[in-house]
C-alpha cells in the first residue's frame, strides 16, 4: 500500500540554525500539508500547498518558514532560523484532492525536532 | 472558529472492556468528521470517519455516528484488545476548506 514517508526520523539541531524536513508523498497525491505537534498540545495546521504553490498557512506559518516541491516526488518544509519554539513533531499529509474517500489525508510518520 | 474537544485521557481499560472517546465539535456549515490513531512510535492513521449528518464511520470494531444536533462524534469499541492501546485523535474538515483542525488527543491503554 502507498504510504507517505517522511526524513529525518530525528532532528536536533542549536537554535537559530536551518533545517529542511523531507517528505515524499504518495505518487499520484496532489495537495499536501504540513502540520506540526508540540509535545502536550493539539496537532497544527501550517500549510498546505497545491499546484506548485501555498493554498493556505496559519498564523504559525511566518517568514521563518517555507515549503517547496523540487521535483516530483519530494516535499520540504524549511526553518529559516529555528528557535526552542520550534521543538515539534512534524507531520507531513498528502491527498489526491477529491471528495469522498479522495479527501482523506495520509499522514507520514512524522519528524521529530528538537532545537536545543 | 472551528474547533474539537475530547474528553481527556488517559484512559484505562482492561481487555474486553467496552470504550467511549467523547468528541465535540464546533463548526461553521457541515463538517466532515474524522478519527486517527497513532500508535506507539508510529505516525497518524485514519481509523474512520464520516461526511454528513447520521453517518456512521466504522473499522475494525470502532464505530462513530456523526450527530448534528449534538453536534458530537463520538468513538466507540464493543470489546477493546491490549492491541489498540494507543492515542486517538478526533478531527474535523469544515466546508471547503481542506485542513483538518484537531482535538487534543486521547491516550487509551488497554491492560491484558
Amino acid at each position: 500500500e502507498p504510504e507517505v514517508t517522511q526524513t529525518p526520523s530525528h532532528q536536533v539541531t542549536q537554535m537559530g540554525q536551518e533545517v529542511i524536513l523531507r517528505c515524499v508523498p504518495i505518487s499520484n497525491h496532489l495537495y499536501f500539508y504540513w502540520y506540526r505537534q508540540i509535545l502536550g498540545q493539539k496537532v497544527e495546521f501550517l500549510v498546505s500547498f497545491y499546484n506548485n504553490e501555498i493554498s493556505e498557512k496559519s498564523e504559525i506559518f511566518d517568514d521563518q518558514f517555507s515549503v517547496e516541491r523540487p521535483d516530483g516526488s519530494n516535499f520540504t518544509l524549511k526553518i529559516r532560523s529555528t528557535k526552542l519554539e520550534d521543538s515539534a513533531m512534524y507531520f507531513c499529509a498528502s491527498t489526491f484532492g477529491g471528495t469522498g474517500s479522495q479527501e482523506t489525508q495520509y499522514f507520514g510518520p512524522g519528524t521529530r525536532l528538537l532545537v536545543l | 472558529g472551528d474547533s474539537v474537544t475530547q474528553m481527556e485521557g488517559p484512559v484505562t481499560l482492561s481487555e474486553e472492556a467496552f470504550l467511549t472517546i467523547n468528541c465535540t465539535y464546533t463548526a461553521t456549515g457541515y463538517p466532515s468528521l474524522f478519527w486517527y490513531v497513532q500508535y506507539p512510535g508510529e505516525g497518524l492513521q485514519l481509523l474512520l470517519k464520516a461526511t454528513k449528518a447520521d453517518d456512521k464511520g466504522s473499522n475494525k470494531g470502532f464505530e462513530a455516528t456523526y450527530r448534528k444536533e449534538t453536534t458530537s462524534f463520538h468513538l466507540e469499541k464493543g470489546s477493546v484488545q491490549v492491541s489498540d492501546s494507543a492515542v486517538y485523535f478526533c478531527a474535523l474538515r469544515a466546508g471547503n476548506n481542506r485542513k483538518l483542525i484537531w482535538g487534543l488527543g486521547t491516550s487509551l491503554g488497554v491492560n491484558p
